[in-house]
């Protein structure tokens, strides 16, 4: 099967250090999703991108976080500077429309101490 | 894109059939309900959806009411491995399908 790949499974980093998220979505695949998932807010859309372009990042705090896609099979997202509340698994998934369902990745999971 | 509720916490016996509800009492015409599972430690899974007729596949049965106020996620013959949480989601089809996870249902499936 398929699969959306995400780079590094895990991460631990220093407060104050850049962290830098990668994702390979499925070839073919035009829509592209980024979720944060914590014990405390359970899973929260970041940000979303469409054919590459960013259709709506609302759920990310903007000051730290960025969403790229520099092409289509790598999407990225960064965070500068990183803080211990950002410790949480970064989910990628991909699809060609909600009604053929969306595939996730495995996450990363992130610690910043 | 209209609410849903779930129950927090559900059990089913190993082998037996787990029938998992959701209330989306203001859903509107054009919004699909969506189901999507997720294991300990991986990232959600898609299983289902569907409009207002039933719907199967190999993983599940989707059971929508007639007035598409409720629907219940149905696996036929639960096994440990179905052991998750469970996400029903309104949302209209199309361009934007934007996923919206809940808290959803925690399912265990016990031997």
């Amino acid at each position: 099967d398929a699969r959306v790949t995400q780079t590094p499974r895990h991460k631990v980093t220093e407060m104050g250090q850049e962290v830098t998220m990668r994702c390979q979505p499925i070839l073919g695949h035009n829509t592209v999703f980024w979720y944060r998932q914590t014990m405390m807010q359970g899973l929260e859309l970041l940000a979303y991108f469409r054919n590459r372009a960013p259709l709506d990042d609302s759920g990310m705090p903007k000051d730290r976080f960025s969403a790229e896609m520099p092409d289509a099979t790598l999407a990225t997202l960064k965070i500068q500077p990183s803080e211990p509340r950002d410790s949480a698994v970064y989910f990628c998934a991909s699809g060609s429309g909600v009604n053929y369902g969306y595939t996730f990745g495995s996450g990363t999971r992130l610690t910043v101490v | 894109d209209a609410k849903t509720t779930q129950p927090t916490s559900m059990d089913c016996a190993e082998g037996r059939a787990a029938n998992l509800p959701c209330n989306h009492s203001t859903i509107s015409g054009n919004e699909y309900v969506y189901w999507y599972r997720q294991i300990h430690s991986q990232g959600p899974q898609y299983i289902i959806h569907g409009l207002k007729n039933n719907e199967t596949n190999e993983m599940a049965s989707l059971i929508i009411t007639e007035d598409r106020k409720s629907s219940t996620l149905i696996l036929p013959h639960a096994t440990l491995r179905d052991t998750a949480v469970y996400y029903c989601i309104a949302l209209v089809s199309g361009n934007t399908g934007k996923l919206i996870f809940g808290q959803g249902t925690t399912l265990q499936v016990k031997p």
